[in-house]
């Protein structure tokens, strides 16, 4: 079965600081694996994908993420927290093999951006 | 282009009434899936419709059930409430066979008391 694991419940960082959220997975077969943003009261926006491409990942923002095999590690980074980034963070796994391509959630992380 | 549209935004229910959340997809989008979301936590994957049939489902009850229409909106629909069902209701829109395509909409707050 596939999961994945969302180290951190909350983090708090200064505007203008660098923003590492922390993502592992599990998964028995190659993994497609995203990184998702929920602002309140408002939809999931997808930040970024890694489909066994290049293992860096650019999103939008300013967002990327590393894939890493080694360490069964996917996690987000930012050079520079803006006000704006503050929401909440899902790191989301899906099984290109099951036919319904269903997206397994982490418990996400909530970004705290102090000014 | 519109996006993914879900009516309505905010309902409250009485323990063991029966609830309709509604979803119209994303225009091209042939396939809807619906996720439930409970506060502080991930969402959970309900089920999947494709060509108006159930195309998978997560771990849920089947007072769970579902519709799909010609249109490719889609009906979830909730038998017998339970207090634990208050959540979040997503439905994310995709075409069938493209991963990783998907637009979610903005949900229905259900609350049971």
């Amino acid at each position: 079965a596939q999961s994945v694991t969302q180290l951190d419940s909350h983090v708090s960082v200064s505007e203008g600081t660098p923003v590492l959220l922390r993502c592992n997975y599990s998964s028995s077969y190659s993994p497609s694996l995203f990184w998702y943003v929920q602002h309140p009261n408002k939809g999931l926006q997808l930040l970024l994908k890694y489909t066994s491409a290049a293992t860096l990942v650019k999103g939008i923002n300013g967002f990327e993420a590393e894939f890493k095999k080694s360490e069964t590690s996917f996690h987000l980074t930012k050079p520079s927290a803006h006000m704006s980034d503050a929401a909440e963070y899902f790191c989301v796994v899906s099984d290109l093999r099951d036919s319904s391509y269903k997206l397994i959630f982490g418990s996400g992380t909530r970004l705290l951006v102090r000014p | 282009e519109t996006g993914v549209t879900q009516s309505p935004t905010h309902l409250i229910k009485t323990r063991g009434q029966q609830v309709t959340l509604r979803c119209s997809s994303q225009s091209g989008h042939n396939t809807v899936s619906w996720y439930q979301q409970a506060l502080g936590q991930g969402p959970q994957f309900i089920f999947q419709y494709y060509r108006e049939e159930e195309n998978g489902r997560g771990n849920f009850p089947p007072r769970f059930s579902g519709l799909q229409f010609p249109n490719y909106s889609s009906e979830l629909n909730v038998n017998a409430l339970e207090l634990d069902d208050s959540a979040l209701y997503l439905c994310a829109s995709s075409v069938q066979g493209v991963a990783l395509g998907y637009t979610f909409g903005s949900g229905t707050r259900l609350t049971v008391v």
